[in-house]
Parts: structure tokens; sequence; C-alpha cells
């Protein structure tokens, strides 16, 4: 079974602090996104990677960074946290298999910046 | 702009009943869709997914419709069980980047 986990499951913060979440994949995946899950927006994509010192900007990458410096490990930066950053990280990881690519999920971290 | 849309935040069914989740979309670039299931404290776990090029796949209790033309997607689920209570995302693929709708809470009552 594939598993991504995500180092915290839940995280209280303060404005103005500098905020790194961690993700870990197992399965030698080439692929890693983060994405934020808030109630009537679903699922959007922050940012992504397709390998090592690789990045790609998603749909919502202000305030944020990311660092891939190894193939297992994708690292979320918030670089000055802020109250609308409050919210669920989902980490995931996929593989290009003939074109049927699905996503595994980290089980998330809740983020509260006060 | 909302590329996927889920128009029903929540559907309550009958136990043993059809579920019918759908999904709209606008990006004609979208190749590959695919549904996820969520429960509370969980991350989103893969269902079940469909080509551009199919009209319909089915897996188990689970089916998936592609009606191209008019851009819609569909989720059934035949029977319902308790346990499918969950929220279920519709999500569309380009270029390697999915892209997901809101989501839809569905309820099961037995």
């Amino acid at each position: 079974d594939v598993k991504v986990t995500q180092s915290s499951r839940y995280l209280v913060k303060r404005t103005g602090e500098k905020v790194f979440l961690e993700c870990v994949q197992d399965m030698d995946h080439e692929n890693m996104f983060w994405y934020r899950q808030d109630p009537g927006l679903g699922l959007r994509l922050i940012y992504f990677s397709y390998d090592v010192k690789m990045k790609e900007k998603g749909d919502i990458p202000e305030g944020y960074s990311v660092s891939r410096e190894k193939k297992e490990r994708f690292s979320l930066i918030l670089e000055s946290a802020s109250t609308n950053q409050t919210s669920m990280y989902l980490c995931a990881s996929s593989s290009f298999t003939g074109g049927r690519e699905k996503l595994f999920f980290g089980s998330g971290t809740q983020l509260s910046v006060l | 702009d909302q590329q996927v849309k889920q128009n029903s935040p929540s559907l309550s069914v009958q136990e043993g009943r059809i579920s019918i989740l759908n999904c709209d979309y606008t990006n004609s670039m979208f190749d590959y869709f695919l549904w996820y299931k969520k429960y509370p404290a969980e991350g989103p776990t893969f269902l079940i997914s469909i080509s551009s090029i199919k009209d319909k796949n089915e897996d188990g209790r689970f089916t998936v419709f592609l009606n191209k033309s008019a851009k819609h997607l569909s989720l059934h689920i035949v029977p319902s069980q308790p346990g499918d209570s969950a929220v279920y995302f519709c999500a569309a693929r380009d270029a390697g980047k999915s892209t997901f709708g809101d989501g839809t809470t569905l309820t099961v009552k037995p």
C-alpha cells in the first residue's frame, strides 16, 4: 500500500510565524502535490513537483513556497503565516502508469493561524 | 473561474436506493476524470476513474458516466450503503494536474 505521511495532524501558529509542513511518500512516486481544503471551495492546488528540485505553481501559490530536495519528501512553507491560511492542508503523490494517474493523499494537517 | 463544479453540496438517500452525484466541467482539455471519497479526519481516497475516450466505467456498485458533449459526468452508487456516507470529490486532469470540485456530502440513511 502506498503511504503518504504528513508530519503533523494539527498545528497552531501565530500570525507572522514561518511554518513548515512536511510530507513523505514511500512509493518512489515522481509527482507530489500540495492542496488546501476549505469549506465550499473544495481542494485547491497550491504547488506541485514532477521531480527533485522541480516545482510548479498551482492555482493559489501566493504566500507559499515549496522544497523538494529528495524524491520522497515535499515540504510546504508558509513564509509569514496569516489568518487566511488557516485551512486543512493535504499532500498527495502519484506516478504516471499508462495515463491512469491517481492521487494518493496523506491524512491532512489542520493548520490554525491565530 | 471554477473549471470543475459540483452543484449539489449535499445528498441524502435511503439505504438500498441509488445515489447519483453530478459534476460539470468547462475545460475541453481535460483528458481523465476521477472520483475520490473522503471520510472525516482522513485524506481523500481514489474511488473510480474514466478516460475522456470512454462514456462509462463500472466497478462493482460504482459506475461513472461521461457525457463529453454536455461536459458532464456522474457517479452512480447502487445499492447505496450507510458506509458510503462521505464527501465525494469529482476531479478532472489536464497536463498532469488534477482540478477538484467543491465536493458533495452523501448521507445514506439506514
